[in-house]
Parts: C-alpha cells; sequence; structure tokens
C-alpha cells in the first residue's frame, strides 16, 4: 500500500510556464483534495473532488485547474505559473474521519 | 462558516517537560476535531481526533487532547516530550458530515535538550 503519492516532488518554473502535478491514491477514497502550504498560513484548499468526474473550488483557486478522469487520481494545473504561486502542494484522500497525506511537491516559479 | 485559532505560533520547551499547544475553534454547526503533526520536508499525519463520546481523546506518541464545548477548544497535551517531538502541528476542524477541513496557521513545538 503506497497510500498517497505525489509526482513531482521538486520543481522550478519560469513566469507563465505551465506544468500539472499529478496525485495518486491506492485506499479507494472517493474524497480527494488538494491544499497549498505557506510559512504561517497553515494549509489552504485549492480545489477538491467528492468523487470521480466531480471536482470543485476552495478557498484559494484563482489560477489553478483539476481533474479527477479516474478515482484513483486528482490532477492539478497551473497554465499560466506565477511568482505567487510558488508553494508547497500537498495532496490528500480522506475516508469520512481522517485525511491522508503526499509527501508534498515543493515549487518554485522565477 | 469555521474557524480555527491556533494560539501559539512556535512553543520551546526543554526536553522531558510538559507542553500543551492551545487551538480555538468557531463553528454554527457540530464538529470533528483533529491533530496533524508534520516533521521536516513531510506529509501531514494524524496525531489524534475526536468526532463524539468521551472528550479526552488519546493518539500516538503519548499526545492526548481535551474537547471543550463550552470554550470550543481543542487543547493538545503531552506530559513529557522527546527530542523527536520536534515538529510542526495542526489543529482542524470539520463539519459533521462536511467535504471540507479548516487548518489553522500551525503550531512550531521545538524541544531542546
Amino acid at each position: 500500500n503506497a497510500g498517497v503519492t505525489q509526482t513531482p516532488k521538486f520543481r522550478v518554473l519560469k513566469t507563465g510556464q505551465s506544468m500539472t502535478l499529478l496525485c495518486a491514491q491506492d485506499m479507494n477514497h472517493e474524497y480527494m483534495y488538494w491544499y497549498r502550504q505557506d510559512p504561517g498560513m497553515g494549509l489552504r484548499l485549492i480545489h477538491y473532488s467528492v468523487g470521480e468526474g466531480t471536482t470543485a473550488k476552495g478557498e484559494v483557486p484563482d489560477g489553478y485547474n483539476v481533474s479527477r478522469l479516474k478515482k484513483q487520481n486528482f490532477l492539478l494545473g497551473l497554465e499560466s505559473a506565477a511568482p505567487s504561486q510558488t508553494s508547497v502542494y500537498f495532496c490528500a484522500s480522506r475516508t469520512f474521519s481522517e485525511q491522508f497525506f503526499g509527501p508534498g511537491t515543493r515549487l518554485t516559479v522565477l | 462558516a469555521q474557524s480555527v485559532t491556533q494560539l501559539d505560533s512556535q512553543v520551546p520547551v526543554f526536553e522531558e517537560a510538559p507542553v500543551e499547544l492551545r487551538c480555538n475553534y468557531s463553528s454554527s454547526v457540530s464538529v470533528y476535531l483533529f491533530w496533524y503533526v508534520q516533521y521536516p520536508n513531510q506529509g501531514l499525519q494524524l496525531l489524534l481526533k475526536y468526532l463524539s463520546g468521551s472528550t479526552l481523546v488519546k493518539g500516538i506518541n503519548g499526545f492526548e487532547a481535551e474537547f471543550n464545548k463550552s470554550q470550543t477548544s481543542f487543547h493538545l497535551r503531552k506530559p513529557s516530550v522527546h527530542i523527536s517531538d520536534t515538529a510542526e502541528y495542526f489543529c482542524a476542524v470539520s463539519e459533521t458530515g462536511g467535504f471540507k477541513t479548516i487548518f489553522g496557521a500551525g503550531t512550531r513545538l521545538f524541544v531542546k535538550a
């Protein structure tokens, strides 16, 4: 059981470039989440999904898009990266009472 | 809507001393409460959770927390900390039956020898 995995672990982008972060879980969870973590701000919800084919906006969705084509995968896209998107990104999946987090992706936008 | 306030951004403490990390929340509906721990360069992992029942909840690594509904608090305690407890701790709340979890800003626990 790998749990929640994230790809890549690190990435450096230039302003305006695009990229996709991949999250995969092998626990058959319906709910999946993308958060960003910035110093002193805790985790802020970007987008989430309550099942295959469904997505919804969280607290800070601007500049990001997501897709959940398969139950086990949740993709986070940045179409035109900005320095304000420099952050650590965490994916999580959830049972009714607990979230399971991936190891994170550290993204720097220059 | 819910919110979570962690009252201390940093807590330095000597090894084997007791520690309390404070968390207050606000919500107009019933909630589940959580504490997560994040070690350097890792994701978050669950320390303990309150869903219902006994207000004193025991978690992993000797931590416990008490749910106080009248004071809307969920403080985390450990009677004797170790160097290995150095990490960032996050309090979180979710509406019962809801989809989202709201996290506090985190408390950095630094255990000194």
